[in-house]
């Protein structure tokens, strides 16, 4: 079992849909990345947060530190935020990634 | 003014052979990282370097070396390249003090 697992895996989307994507971990962090990949490209960190809530534009983070759990909202999704996105969790200097969730918004 | 730049972007390569990715980053950030992308998407962490110390050595085989000349340079070597090593290399930089990591574009090494 992974340290960090997602859910979904995939996800369909309309244009204008709310979307979450969800992320659970079982080790100590000290942070709580969400990183989005699009084909073929590089990788972008959205945010990265300790405790409550991060908004960026129409993205919203918000972490549960006691439940272990973390969700990445979209509001309005476009076709644009289709991608793949990661959670990815501060375990003293390293990272430990989640398997990735694949985000398709269709017009 | 790139943040996290690698080179190369693409490189293909026969096996056997051995080559270098190589990684910089113009943020002051003291640690740096190498991950790896697997065929399924999965990241891994492979080493990381704070002030040019290896801190973290992931199980990596030692054909790979990492090598980092000062803080904002860390390179990674490869010998005798197998197929199995055929992904995507991402290197990553942060500061060892809760800060964000920022990632290069990715490498994506083929050997065939």
């Amino acid at each position: 079992k992974n340290e960090v697992e997602q859910s979904p895996q995939n996800l369909t989307a309309q244009e204008g849909e709310f979307i979450t994507i969800n992320c659970s971990y079982s080790v100590g962090i000290s942070a709580l990345h969400w990183l989005q990949q699009h084909p073929g490209g590089g990788i972008v960190s959205l945010f990265m947060l300790s405790s409550g809530k991060k908004k960026h534009g129409r993205l919203i983070a918000t972490i549960n530190i006691q439940e272990k759990h973390s969700s990445l909202h979209i509001t309005a999704s476009h076709p644009r935020d289709s991608a793949v996105y990661i959670c990815a969790g501060l375990n003293t200097d390293k990272l430990i990634f989640g398997t990735g969730t694949r985000l398709q918004v269709f017009p | 003014d790139t943040a996290v730049s690698q080179t190369p972007k693409y490189l293909v390569t026969q096996m056997g052979n051995d080559k270098s990715i190589k990684c910089e980053q113009n943020l002051g950030h003291d640690t740096m990282y190498w991950y790896k992308q697997d065929s399924k998407k999965f990241l891994k962490i492979m080493f990381s370097y704070n002030n040019k110390e290896l801190i973290i050595n992931e199980t990596v085989p030692n054909r790979f070396s990492p090598k980092s000349p000062d803080k904002a340079h860390l390179n990674l070597h490869i010998n005798s390249l197998e197929l199995g090593d055929s992904a995507v290399y991402f290197c990553a930089s942060r500061n060892r003090v809760a800060t964000e990591a920022f990632f290069g574009q990715g490498t994506r090494l083929t050997v065939v």
